[in-house]
């Protein structure tokens, strides 16, 4: 069955420091993935996407993820985190038979910035 | 930038009682979605719509849940009697066309169920 892993439910780092969350997915088909940010109180801003071609997606506020297909992993990154970034962060993967026609998401990471 | 909106941002309603959440998906957009997310968990598919017509379901969405596209331009999710365990956030998105394209989200309505 298809399913999104991120292990990590809560991090905590200082701003400006570089910041990595994890998201495993089980999927048959090569997969769609999608990094989703939530701010409280509003929905869900897309921050990257990737479909196929380049492993390394850069996306909106200076994010970026790899999916890296021999370990089913899709991890985000930022070199330097501001205060602004802290929200929960989700993972998904695209919906079966290769379309994206429902989202499974992973639990979450909730992204702490010390000042 | 166009948006997905969301009427209310919050609903409280009783046991048993009908609800109806409302969309505005992106205008251009052909399919439409609702997602929920109780609280403290992941975000769940339930169902798609396109061309007037439920394209997949899971197994959330039973019989005591129906959509709805009435006029061309909301989407409606209507829960007939609600219950505790159907308090939520729950949020509508939309996409363009088929393929390699991206879920946009609105900004969801919190259903608390007393």
């Amino acid at each position: 069955a298809q399913s999104v892993t991120q292990p990590d439910i809560h991090i905590t780092v200082s701003e400006g420091a570089s910041l990595e969350l994890r998201c495993n997915y089980s999927y048959g088909a090569t997969p769609y993935l999608f990094w989703y940010v939530q701010s409280p109180g509003q929905g869900l801003q897309l921050l990257l996407k990737y479909f196929s071609g380049d492993t390394l997606v850069q996306g909106i506020k200076g994010f970026e993820a790899e999916f890296k297909r021999s370990q089913s992993s899709f991890n985000l990154r930022k070199p330097s985190v501001h205060w602004s970034d802290a929200a929960e962060y989700f993972c998904a993967v695209g919906g079966y038979g290769g379309s994206q026609g429902n989202l499974i998401f992973g639990k979450g990471t909730k992204l702490s910035v010390k000042p | 930038e166009p948006e997905v909106t969301q009427t209310p941002s919050h609903q409280v309603t009783q046991m048993g009682q009908e609800v109806i959440l409302r969309c505005v998906p992106i205008s251009n957009h052909l399919y439409f979605y609702w997602y929920r997310q109780i609280l403290g968990q992941k975000v769940e598919f339930l169902v798609s719509f396109y061309n007037n017509e439920i394209s997949e379901k899971s197994e959330i969405f039973d019989d005591q849940f129906s959509v709805e596209r009435p006029d061309g331009s909301n989407f409606t999710l209507k829960i007939r009697s609600t219950k505790l365990e159907d308090s939520a956030m729950y949020f509508c998105a939309s996409m363009r066309e088929w393929g390699s394209d991206t879920q946009y989200f609105g900004p969801g309505t919190r259903l608390t169920v007393l």
